[in-house]
């Protein structure tokens, strides 16, 4: 099974800040990339979905998506208390398995 | 959440009985996943389906079965339950296999 990396926090930030998160992949030929926003004791929401190199943007969400480095970040802008969350990466696997997860980085934002 | 419900949304369990969780539906997704969420390991794939009996392994299927006999319903069942099934399990569903993935609200397994 192919791996996600995504360093595991905790990842703090000043309210009002740009917080970003990172994830890299294993498999090269992955072409579906997801990011999950998780609040503790909660299901994974999903919050972003890229398909193409370059950035996607949704309101205060940017997903930076670059295939030759197997990189793909989220950024945040103006962070805020409730974007305090664990954000995972998800991406599709060629191999047996749809979509595999990283673990998560554990985001706070501090008022 | 919407669209998807998870039953029981808690348990407690003895070691050795079987454990049936419920996963339904309202979306009409093709696909529909079983994962189980432990501290240190993330999300884990126990089993999946891709239609009404068409089921696969995933990275964790070991003491675990499925069933699909409606697009709606997808049964997870520990045949004979053990304390390392202690987890949180979520259910998961998609259009298509690449496609976005929305959980359902989760059910917290204790085997004691």
């Amino acid at each position: 099974q192919k791996e996600v990396e995504q360093n595991s926090g905790p990842l703090s930030v000043p309210e009002g800040a740009i917080a970003s998160l990172n994830c890299t992949y294993s498999d090269r030929v992955s072409q579906s990339f997801f990011w999950y926003r998780q609040y503790s004791g909660k299901s994974p929401e999903l919050i972003m979905s890229i398909y193409s190199n370059g950035d996607k943007e949704d309101g205060r969400f940017t997903a930076q998506l670059n295939k030759a480095s197997q990189y793909v970040s989220l950024l945040i802008r103006d962070s805020q208390p409730s974007d305090s969350a664990t954000y995972l990466c998800a991406v599709e696997d060629s191999g047996n398995t749809p979509l595999v997860f990283g673990k998560g980085t554990r985001l706070s934002v501090i008022a | 959440d919407a669209g998807i419900t998870q039953s029981p949304r808690h348990k407690v369990t003895e070691t050795g009985t079987p454990v049936t969780l419920r996963c339904h539906q309202t979306e009409n997704h093709r696909y529909m996943y079983w994962y189980r969420q432990d501290p240190g390991h993330g999300l884990r794939l126990i089993h999946y389906s891709y239609g009404v009996k068409d089921t696969d392994k995933g990275e964790v299927s070991d003491g675990y079965s499925v069933s699909r006999s409606k697009t709606e319903d997808f049964l997870l069942t520990l045949e004979s339950a053990t304390s390392s099934q202690t987890s949180v399990y979520f259910c998961a569903i998609s259009e298509g296999e690449s496609y976005e993935q929305y959980f359902g609200p989760g059910t917290r397994l204790t085997v004691t």
